[in-house]
């Protein structure tokens, strides 16, 4: 089974919906981080969560929010979708360990908005 | 702020011929450098690493040397398989930001037979 597993693997909706992403780890990692992806552009931080009690804004945060149900879940909201959040989107965990942090990143959430 | 710059892509290849991926960085401290790989369909997934100057990262044939004096970190492999065609990743994270990861834009390798 996989480590990091996002839900659902493609989704397709409307403007103005509201769309929740989930992710769940088995590593038992205390960090967990979201992500997107857009073509040319890298991978940018959305949010990220150091521990359950624990949530910062990324880099492009603006109309996403998140929640950190338990240290296994981080689930991603779009209150209320629009076409330029049409992008593939990525969980990622990490646990701090010699003093390097490598990242597990989960198989993506393919997001279209019509 | 911290940034890391790839050479865009995509890179075409025939099997068995050299690879050099460019990827340079701007950082204000010490960083530790990634390259990720990401196959069709997958997440990212960590190729190799290096945790200070002049340490080599290997894995499955690729390698990359960290070079402070030019701010740079370029993956190289001798002889690539079609297997090798993904989107490789530059990354790095710093000790004083945290140890978040800032990527570079992705390269694109296509390899044929």
């Amino acid at each position: 089974d996989a480590d990091v597993t996002q839900t659902p693997r493609n989704r397709i909706t409307k403007t103005g919906k509201r769309i929740m992403l989930e992710c769940s780890q088995t590593k038992g990692h205390d960090r967990m981080y979201w992500y997107r992806q857009d073509p040319g552009l890298g991978l940018r931080l959305i949010y990220y969560s150091f521990d359950v009690k624990d949530i910062n804004k990324g880099e492009i945060s603006d109309g996403y929010s998140v929640s950190r149900q338990a240290q296994a879940k981080f689930s991603l909201s779009l209150e209320s979708a629009i076409p330029n959040q049409t992008a593939l989107y990525f969980c990622a965990t990490s646990d701090l360990g010699q003093g390097t942090d490598t990242q597990y990143f989960g198989p993506g959430t393919r997001l279209t908005v019509l | 702020g911290n940034s890391v710059t790839q050479m865009e892509g995509p890179v075409t290849l025939s099997e068995e011929a050299f690879l050099t991926i460019n990827c340079t960085y701007t950082a204000t401290g010490y960083p530790s450098l990634f390259w990720y790989v990401q196959y069709p369909g997958e997440g990212l997934q960590l190729l190799l690493k290096a945790t200070k100057a002049d340490d080599k990262g290997s894995n499955k044939g690729f390698e990359a040397t960290y070079r402070k004096e030019t701010t740079s970190f370029h993956l190289e492999k001798g002889s690539v398989q079609v297997s090798d065609s993904a989107v490789y990743f530059c990354a790095l994270s710093e000790n004083n930001a945290g140890n978040m990861l800032t990527f570079g834009g992705g390269t694109r390798l296509m390899v044929k037979p």
